[in-house]
């Protein structure tokens, strides 16, 4: 069965520090995946999507980029973090039939 | 740009019938309803779709109106673990990459 992890749950940084969130999903091969990010009462903005190794495309110009290093494992960093990238990032992949599934998300706050 | 419209937020009691509604008023010929739920601090689960035909599973049941212009996600039997925000998508099921937007979604909430 196909399954997607994300890591970490929860996370801390500072200011000015470097991010990196990993995504990794078993299972399936060339999935489309995608980073989500959900800012406090707000809905799901998209963030990046990649369709094969080394395929990414953004969505929203910001503070963030996104690599694809391997066909399951999809990673979103930022040399620098700022106070506004705070939010509640989620992967997700796309299956076969047109659906969604989401990994269990990553909490940053960035003080 | 979402593409749904939903209302911010719906109270049901626990054991009755909720119903939350919602807009795609632009729908494409090919496109079909996807509903997910998000119960806090979790990702978002996939709750059903459908095209054109209604559609039950053990999750919840989906009616869509014959023009498909709306449709409402129904969950039989509400319970306090039903509490969460449902979102209402639509997007093609196959081809290539689709840029889909999630609203702000209807937060439920099922009250004792």
């Amino acid at each position: 069965s196909q399954t997607i992890h994300q890591w970490p749950a929860t996370l801390v940084q500072p200011v000015g520090s470097p991010l990196s969130l990993e995504c990794t999903v078993e299972g399936t091969s060339n999935p489309n995946l995608y980073w989500y990010r959900q800012a406090a009462g707000r809905g799901l903005q998209l963030l990046f999507y990649s369709v094969g190794i080394g395929q990414i495309s953004s969505e929203v110009p910001q503070n963030l980029s996104a690599s694809r290093p391997q066909d399951r494992q999809f990673i979103l960093s930022s040399k620098k973090l700022l106070l506004s990238d705070s939010g509640f990032y989620l992967c997700a992949w796309r299956d076969s039939g047109g659906g969604y599934t989401f990994g269990s998300g990553t909490r940053l706050t960035v003080v | 740009d979402a593409k749904t419209t939903q209302p911010p937020s719906m109270d049901c009691a626990e054991g009755r019938a909720a119903n939350l509604p919602c807009n795609h008023s632009t729908i494409s010929g090919n496109e079909y309803v996807y509903w997910y739920r998000q119960i806090h601090s979790q990702g978002p689960q996939y709750i059903i779709h459908g095209l054109k035909n209604n559609e039950t599973n053990e999750m919840a049941s989906l009616i869509i109106t014959e023009d498909r212009k709306s449709s409402t996600l129904i969950l039989p039997h509400a319970t306090l673990r039903d509490t969460a925000v449902y979102y209402c998508i639509v997007r093609r099921n196959s081809g290539g990459y689709q840029k889909v937007t999630f609203g702000t979604g209807t937060k439920l909430q099922v009250i004792p």
